[in-house]
């Protein structure tokens, strides 16, 4: 079956730099999305990795490793407004995206 | 700028009743879909539609039904509500196949709870 795993839940300090990770088995790889989800409103995307590497976008880099199924979502400088849940998603060889269940992310003062 | 709509955005139906959620995007994508969201559990594809006229189930069609009689609508239909279709409903809409990197995107959500 297909699977993607993240941690249900992260607590880090404002101004601090937090990890979110992610790991999948999939039937193929076509990508991997990472998307943002506050409290009670619709996800919005915030990167796209295919080739193995790190992408910086501002404070967010997300890292994809396509032989370990791994990827990473590195936020620096943490802002309160940063508290919400990180969604995982991998493009499977049908083109169909498979989600984790995300993980939520406490920013503390 | 309005993106992808939904409505309506809350709904409480007994069981067996029947409704319509609509899904409206003015983005021109040739993508939309639907999905629900419960708690604990990655978001799961209900039906998609790859342009207009045409549908497709995803990984929990049962239960469910679309149609996508024009290209900026795409509407969910629950024949017979029962319980276990108590959930988030998500809409989101993208350029083309997401293969190309396209993301999609969401509307606000539908909040569904059947009694």
């Amino acid at each position: 079956g297909q699977n993607i795993d993240q941690p249900t839940e992260m607590t880090a300090t404002e101004g601090a730099i937090v990890q979110i990770n992610c790991t999948y088995q999939t039937s193929g790889f076509n990508g991997l999305f990472w998307y943002q989800q506050h409290a009670g409103e619709a996800p919005t995307f915030l990167s796209y990795n295919v080739l193995d590497g790190l992408e910086e976008k501002g404070r967010f880099s997300s890292f994809l490793s396509r032989s370990k199924g791994y990827s990473y979502l590195l936020l620096k400088e943490l802002q309160m407004k940063d508290s919400a849940s990180y969604l995982c998603a991998v493009l499977d060889s049908n083109y169909q995206l498979i989600w984790g269940a995300g993980t939520k992310l406490i920013i503390k003062p | 700028n309005a993106g992808v709509t939904q409505t309506p955005k809350f709904r409480v139906l007994k069981t067996g009743q029947s409704m319509t959620l609509l899904c409206a995007q003015d983005m021109n994508h040739e993508y939309m879909y639907w999905y629900r969201q419960d708690p604990g559990m990655g978001l799961r594809l209900i039906h998609y539609s790859v342009g207009e006229g045409t549908t497709a189930k995803g990984e929990v069609p049962d239960g469910y039904n679309v149609s996508r009689l024009k290209k900026q609508n795409f509407l969910l239909g629950l024949e017979s509500a029962a319980p276990s279709q108590t959930s988030v409903y998500f809409c989101a809409s993208s350029r083309g196949e997401t293969g190309t990197n396209q993301p999609q995107h969401f509307g606000d959500g539908t909040r569904l709870s059947i009694l």
